[in-house]
This record gives structure tokens, sequence and C-alpha cells, in this order.
């Protein structure tokens, strides 16, 4: 079993939906979760950054930590074909190694204006 | 300021060769991260370096190697290249060694073997 699974999708939206992407972890230990998006031909850039379980919102982009369920979801509001992209969960854990990361194998959205 | 930036952006190389790729990270950057990311496993950690030192290493075979300068720029290193090490690497730098979540990647190194 992956440490992180997410599904690949593609997903494929009409502009102004609202767009739901999620990850399931196995691993407890993780603390913090994080939500990145790629676009082609690009390095990963930080959307979204949420130490332990709760809600973060930013803009029109809410993250959300259940740790009891083991699951993390993004939310995008009002969705803009500039959102089309990948989009990555990732978690680390503090080890006695030092930080273990671990990313989902992403989610590629397209936004249809 | 700018951003982390990678050379080369495209190389092939084939079975049996080796390669350096390279990393410089954002000015006061001291951590710089790698990862291989392939359409089929995704993004996974290859090591860590901070001040220098190894400090977190990934699950891949001692064919891969990094290490990092006083000036925090960081190689990479791939001996013995096999196909499967065709792939997108990427280095990600942050300041210190708080979570992941501070770090910021640059556009990466394709590589290809054949």
């Amino acid at each position: 079993q992956k440490e992180v699974e997410q599904d690949p999708g593609p997903l494929s939206v009409p502009e102004g939906a609202i767009v739901s992407l999620n990850c399931t972890y196995s691993n407890s230990a993780f603390q913090y979760f994080m939500w990145y998006r790629q676009y082609s031909r690009k390095g990963p850039e930080l959307l979204m950054y949420t130490y332990s379980s709760g809600n973060k919102e930013d803009g029109r982009f809410t993250a959300q930590v259940d740790k009891s369920s083991k699951y993390i979801s993004l939310f995008i509001r009002d969705s803009q074909p500039s959102d089309s992209a990948t989009y990555l969960c990732a978690m680390s854990a503090v080890t006695n190694t030092g930080n273990q990361f671990y990313f989902g194998t992403g989610t590629s959205l397209t936004v249809i204006p | 300021k700018a951003g982390v930036t990678q050379t080369p952006r495209y190389l092939i190389k084939t079975r049996g060769q080796q390669v350096t790729l390279s990393c410089s990270p954002i000015s006061g950057h001291r951590s710089v991260s790698w990862y291989q990311q392939t359409p089929g496993q995704g993004l996974q950690f290859l090591f860590e370096y901070f001040s220098e030192t190894q400090r977190n290493k990934g699950n891949f075979p001692g064919r891969f190697s990094g290490r990092q300068f006083s000036n925090s720029r960081s190689e990479m290193n791939v001996s013995t290249l096999e196909l499967g090490d065709s792939a997108l690497y990427l280095c990600a730098s942050s300041l210190g060694t708080v979570g992941l979540g501070t770090q910021y990647f640059g556009p990466g190194t394709r590589l290809l073997v054949l």
C-alpha cells in the first residue's frame, strides 16, 4: 500500500464549478499537509500548507485535513481556466532521522471556459 | 529574488552512463531537496541536504548520490544509468529544515535514458 493515495483523474469541469480534490494516507505520523499546483513543464508551486487537523482558507482555495479519517481535501471555488493544472497533495512527518516527505501522484484538472 | 534554477533542463543519456544534475537554491536558502517525478510513481523523495550535510534520504539505490557546496548549491549524480531512471528530477530549496510546506521548486531537469 502506498503511503499516499490520490485519484489521478483526469477531472474536467466547466468554468465556475466547485472542484474537490482528495487524498488518503496510511501513516498516522504525518503532521504537515500541503497542496501543490503543477503546470505543464514547470515545477510544483505551493498552494496551501496546514499543520494537523482543521480547515484553512486562502481566497478561492480551502484545504481540509481530517486526521481521524486520514483524509485531506482541497476545494476550489469559482474555478477558472487558469486553474487547469495537476494538483499534488503532500505530507510529511518528523522522524528521528529527519523529515520524511511523501507526495500523491497528482490529479489532472481541466477547467473548460 | 531569483527562484530555484536547475541545469541542464533536458538531458539524453544511454544505459550505463552517469549523469550530474545541478541546482542553485534561492539566495539565503540552506536546505536543498531532490525528487524524482515519473507518471507512474509521482514525486518521490531522493535526499535532503542542509549546510553541506545529508540530513535525510529516500528509498533509492546507492547509484543515486548528491552533495551540497558551501554556497548551498547542490549536485545530484546518478551512476550506471538504467532505462527506469528516465524522469523529471526536481530540486527544491527552503530556508531551514522546518516543514515541507516552505519548499520552493525549480523547473526540473528532464532526463531520458535510451
